[in-house]
């Protein structure tokens, strides 16, 4: 069956510092990788996609960065946090192309606060 | 781009009744249209789905349907349990794209 983890569970960062959440798959090949990032009592805000190897679309232009050096491994990045990046960051997969059910799975997520 | 309406954003109701979640959406291209339930401090997680050439669907006590000529889609949950109390996020997916977009959510409260 397919896993997902997603680390550090929690932090707290002060302004400036930097950041790596890394998020895993397990038990599948090639699939479609996703951060988004949920401000407390909003939505779901999709910040970076990724379909394959190196390939990685942002959907909203800010500090942060995303790499998939790995056919299922996802990294979320930042060199300097500010205030407003404080949330919580849920990494998600769905299959990719040829057996597309649609659905993501999510991450437990991470929760930053950012002081 | 596609463009996702969720009402309402806060329903509130006393356990045992019904509630309907209803979203619209713009892109007559989107196929497929999950929900999720996302309880506090937790992941979401798909509930039901149901893709265009069905209008509606069951799972015990949740349905799902949708009207493709409007371009809406609803769930439904009846009977209502504590337990139901979340955070429910729509979405519609167009074929070929990896990004569904999503509803702004509901704040569903069932009151004992």
């Amino acid at each position: 069956s397919q896993t997902i983890h997603q680390w550090p569970a929690t932090l707290v960062q002060p302004v400036g510092s930097p950041l790596s959440l890394e998020c895993t798959v397990e038990g599948t090949s090639n699939p479609n990788l996703y951060w988004y990032r949920q401000a407390a009592g909003r939505g779901l805000q999709l910040l970076f996609y990724s379909v394959g190897i190196g390939q990685i679309s942002s959907e909203v232009p800010q500090n942060l960065s995303a790499s998939r050096p790995q056919d299922r491994q996802f990294i979320l990045s930042s060199k300097k946090l500010l205030l407003s990046d404080s949330g919580f960051y849920l990494c998600a997969w769905s299959y990719g192309t040829g057996t597309d059910t649609g659905e993501l799975f999510f991450g437990e997520g991470s929760r930053l606060t950012v002081l | 781009g596609e463009n996702v309406e969720q009402h309402p954003s806060t329903l509130s109701v006393q356990e045992g009744d019904s509630a309907v979640i209803k979203c619209t959406y713009s892109d007559s291209a989107s196929n497929y249209f999950p929900w999720y339930k996302q309880e506090l401090g937790k992941r979401p997680q798909l509930i039901i789905d149901i893709r265009s050439n069905v209008g509606e669907k069951k799972d015990q006590r949740i349905a799902v349907t949708l009207n493709k000529t409007a371009k809406h889609f609803s769930l439904h949950i009846t009977e209502t349990q504590p337990e139901d109390s979340a955070v429910y996020f729509c979405a519609a997916k167009p074929g070929g794209s990896y990004i569904p977009t999503f509803g702004r959510g509901t704040s569903l409260i069932v009151h004992p």
